[in-house]
């Protein structure tokens, strides 16, 4: 079985500040990793993810988030913050090559940026 | 619409009527998922459906919770005699096929009330 935590359910941060945010997760198996992005009264957009290859992913927005085999993590960070960042942030696993189609989900971690 | 559509956006019940929730898939995706966020906690698997094949419905929690769909079109998820721990977003999300690396596509959600 897989699971994933989030390690901050809250990070608060001033903008233009950098951020990370922390996300380990536990599988006996290989899996792709997502990043989500939850903004109030909608459903999740799709952020990054790892498949293969670079371990470095990058998202439009200046998001990016590095795949460590051996620490068995996902962190995301971004280099200066904007107002517009606010949002809930979900780390997800899905296990290569299984019949089961399920994400499973960290419990998410609220940033929320300061002007 | 291009996006995973979920009706009703809201829905207040009391305790014990049966409410029934739709979501429209991204056409051409085969694979269609249901989960459940409850207030503060991340997102928590419900049921998949991928194309003819019998759906997983290893996540439902109890058997008031059921869920059908049509070839590869609409789903409905029924809650039967609803609770008030039933009060939660229920989310639909779907991916041109389940088993493969393809991402998710999310719903807004239905954000369930049991009075």
């Amino acid at each position: 079985a897989q699971s994933v935590t989030q390690l901050d359910s809250q990070v608060p941060v001033f903008e233009e500040a950098p951020v990370e945010l922390r996300c380990n997760y536990s599988s006996s198996v290989s899996v792709y990793l997502f990043w989500y992005v939850q903004y109030p009264n909608q459903g999740l957009q799709l952020l990054l993810k790892y498949l293969s290859g670079s371990t470095l992913v990058e998202s439009i927005n200046g998001f990016e988030a590095e795949f460590n085999k051996s620490q068995t993590s996902f962190h995301l960070r971004k280099p200066s913050v904007h107002i517009s960042d606010t949002a809930e942030y979900f780390c997800a696993v899905k296990q290569r090559g299984s019949t089961l189609g399920r994400l499973y989900f960290g419990r998410g971690t609220q940033l929320t940026v300061w002007p | 619409g291009a996006g995973v559509s979920q009706s009703p956006s809201n829905k207040v019940t009391e305790k014990g009527k049966d409410v029934e929730l739709r979501c429209d898939p991204i056409s051409g995706h085969t694979a269609l998922y249901w989960y459940r966020q409850r207030l503060g906690q991340g997102l928590e698997f419900l049921i998949y459906f991928q194309g003819n094949s019998a759906p997983d419905k290893s996540g439902l929690p109890s058997d008031r919770f059921s869920a059908e769909r049509t070839g590869e079109s609409v789903s409905t998820l029924t809650i039967q005699r609803t609770q008030q721990e039933d009060s939660a977003v229920y989310l639909c999300a779907s991916s041109l096929e389940g088993r493969s690396n393809q991402p998710q596509h999310f719903g807004d959600g239905t954000r369930l009330s049991i009075l």
